[in-house]
This record gives structure tokens, C-alpha cells and sequence, in this order.
């Protein structure tokens, strides 16, 4: 089966923009969902398709694609976006899902 | 309301058997994708298995031949039968609807059960 791999972590100050990025061979074949998972809380879709947000997800919330590359960008981080984020699509077989090992998103 | 819930979880001996179970409530597990997703402590989440609308099964390569996937229509319940467990099965266990194309994404979340697997 195919692999996503993220960054293990990554921070931002307060208000800037941070990207988290997602890589695999999925990826060219199937567009990425985004999950923010806090602790000891069930994980929360964030992204998904091209570039969609689900209702109640903030509008600072943002996703692109390209080649084998996902992304998830926050523009203007808050505080309350310090979380997991994992990235997920399904494999490229076609009838099995696989996660991103998760970033840690620090707010400084 | 729309939501999951998850019971079942415990504490389990290694090689034993526990089944788990998702009420829904809000929409029809049967006409929805619907999976299960584990996270062992401190780690990542891991995909577990799906069951689609049309009834047909998949599992990752970890469980299969050892977890069951299946769904009871008239409580509206899915369930996971693990059976051989082993203590890298010891994890939250979460089942969550999933969307059935064209894009694909886990839209809804239960809260989790925890099943440890330890003598």
C-alpha cells in the first residue's frame, strides 16, 4: 500500500501564515482530506477535495494540490489551532484509505 | 441530531475476541460509506476497514483476516468483530462515516472506544 508522509512538527507565530505539507504517490491520483485533531478529541475534517471547508471550519483554513504534494495552509494562525493535522486519501488500489503520520502545529 | 457513538471497548487478553459497536443517529448507516479508524496511544491515526453502501468489505493489511466489518440496517449500528487480538491492536477506536466520492473525506466522528489488549 501507499505512504503519506508529513513533518512530525511544525510551529508559526501568532497571525502568520504556516503550510503543512503531505507527500505520496496517492496523491496524483486522489485529492487529500485534512484532519485537526486535539488532545484526547476526536479528529475534525478541516480540507477536503480541491479545496473545500466543511461548515464551521474558518475560512483561515485552505488547501492545494500538486503532483504528489498536498497541502494545508493557515492564514493568520490562532491559537486554537495548535494541534495534530494528518492528512489522509485513498491508495492508489483503490479500496483502502491511508493517514499521513501527523503534524504536530505548534502557535507560538 | 447527527452523531456516532461508540461501545464495546475494554480490556481484552491477548487472542481473545470483543466486538465493537457505532450507533447512529441523524442518517442511514446503510445508505452511507462507513469505517472504522484506530489510533494506538500516542500515535497516529491508522485506517482500520470500510464498509460500503452496496455491502462490499475492505480492511487494512494489519487486521484482515481477523476483524469483521459489517452493520445491523434496522438499529442502524455498524460493528467491528476483532477477533486474534494482539496488544498492537490496543488503540481508541473510532468509527466514521465516510464520503463516497468523488471526493473522499471522513465527515463525521464518534468519540472514540478503547480497547486494550493486555494479559
Amino acid at each position: 500500500s501507499s505512504e503519506l508522509t508529513q513533518d512530525p512538527a511544525v510551529s508559526v507565530a501568532l497571525g502568520q501564515t504556516v503550510r503543512i505539507t503531505c507527500q505520496g504517490d496517492s496523491l496524483r491520483s486522489y485529492y487529500a482530506s485534512w484532519y485537526q485533531q486535539k488532545p484526547g478529541q476526536a479528529p475534525v475534517l478541516v480540507i477536503y477535495g480541491k479545496n473545500n471547508r466543511p461548515s464551521g471550519i474558518p475560512d483561515r483554513f485552505s488547501g492545494s494540490s500538486s503532483g504528489n504534494t498536498a497541502s494545508l495552509t493557515i492564514t493568520g494562525a490562532q491559537a486554537e489551532d495548535e494541534a495534530d493535522y494528518y492528512c489522509n486519501s485513498r491508495d492508489s488500489s483503490g479500496n483502502i484509505w491511508v493517514f499521513g503520520g501527523g503534524t504536530k502545529l505548534t502557535v507560538l | 441530531e447527527v452523531q456516532l457513538v461508540e461501545t464495546g471497548g475494554g480490556l481484552i487478553q491477548p487472542g481473545g475476541s470483543l466486538r465493537l459497536s457505532c450507533a447512529a443517529s441523524g442518517f442511514t448507516v446503510s445508505s452511507n460509506y462507513m469505517s472504522w479508524v484506530r489510533q494506538a496511544p500516542g500515535k497516529g491515526l491508522e485506517w482500520v476497514s470500510v464498509i460500503y453502501s452496496g455491502g462490499s468489505t475492505y480492511y487494512a493489511d494489519s487486521v484482515k483476516g481477523r476483524f469483521t466489518i459489517s452493520r445491523d440496517n434496522s438499529k442502524n449500528t455498524l460493528y467491528l468483530q476483532m477477533n486474534s487480538l494482539r496488544a498492537e491492536d490496543t488503540a481508541v477506536y473510532y468509527c466514521a462515516r465516510t464520503s463516497s466520492g468523488p471526493y473522499w473525506y471522513f465527515d463525521l466522528w464518534g468519540r472514540g472506544t478503547l480497547v486494550t489488549v493486555s494479559s
